[in-house]
């Protein structure tokens, strides 16, 4: 498949641990963000999304927190699985942009077993 | 299955010679988009259209153009291809975007392009 690991931060983690995928984004106007995973050879696919209202939000085994303060994201992984490995993304929209999104530049997500 | 669609999966062409990849979703999508994947950059979008005959700019258009004559089908133009337009590139569809909610947006499997 086609990879887009090259140039990007890497974490590499043990399997069963928990991973902490850390996103700045640019735009103070933003009004919800959004992770996405991208396995090799395929396209984006979207974990979780939360709205600038908000600080916390939890899916299953997933939790993105965002720190508008200092314009920061993070994704937790908990219980980190091998099927985990993938390219991972944070993107922003803004109604200021007609409610484009617009891409961080990913983290490539190994999981050892 | 809801999908959306992309063809040729992989494509290698010369500088110059017209090619068009193709973009289509069955989930009855008002808003599709394009991006280009490139080491380094991430995703960039390259034209999005937020109904049928509304097209518009994303941040890198130069070289390209689209069409949306039908909801379903969002096609990618590169009239004159060159080297620098060797890319991965990834079609996107959604509802609408904004409005007080966020909807989802929907990737294709990508289009690998070569320019020689």
């Amino acid at each position: 498949g086609e990879s887009v690991g090259l140039h990007l931060p890497t974490l590499s983690v043990q399997e069963g641990d928990n991973s902490i995928i850390n996103c700045a984004y640019s735009n103070s106007a933003s009004d919800y963000f959004i992770w996405y995973k991208q396995e090799s050879g395929k396209g984006p696919q979207f974990i979780i999304d939360i709205r600038s209202n908000m600080d916390k939000r939890q899916g299953q085994r997933v939790t993105v927190l965002l720190n508008k303060t200092v314009k920061h994201l993070s994704l937790q992984i908990a219980a980190t699985q091998p099927g985990d490995s993938a390219v991972y993304f944070c993107a922003e929209i803004s109604p200021r942009s007609n409610y484009k999104l617009t891409f961080g530049k990913g983290t490539l997500l190994t999981v050892n077993p | 299955e809801a999908q959306v669609t992309q063809n040729p999966r992989y494509l290698i062409t010369v500088t110059g010679k017209k090619l068009t990849v193709t973009c289509s979703q069955n989930m009855n999508h008002e808003y599709m988009s394009w991006y280009r994947q490139d080491p380094g950059l991430g995703l960039r979008q390259i034209y999005y259209s937020m109904n049928v005959e509304v097209t518009d700019k994303g941040d890198v258009p130069e070289g390209y153009k689209v069409s949306r004559k039908e909801k379903r089908n969002f096609p990618l133009i590169l009239e004159s291809p060159s080297p620098n337009q060797t890319s991965l590139y990834f079609c996107a569809s959604s509802h609408p975007l904004g409005g007080g909610s966020y909807n989802e947006q929907f990737f294709g499997p990508g289009t690998r392009l070569t320019v020689l």
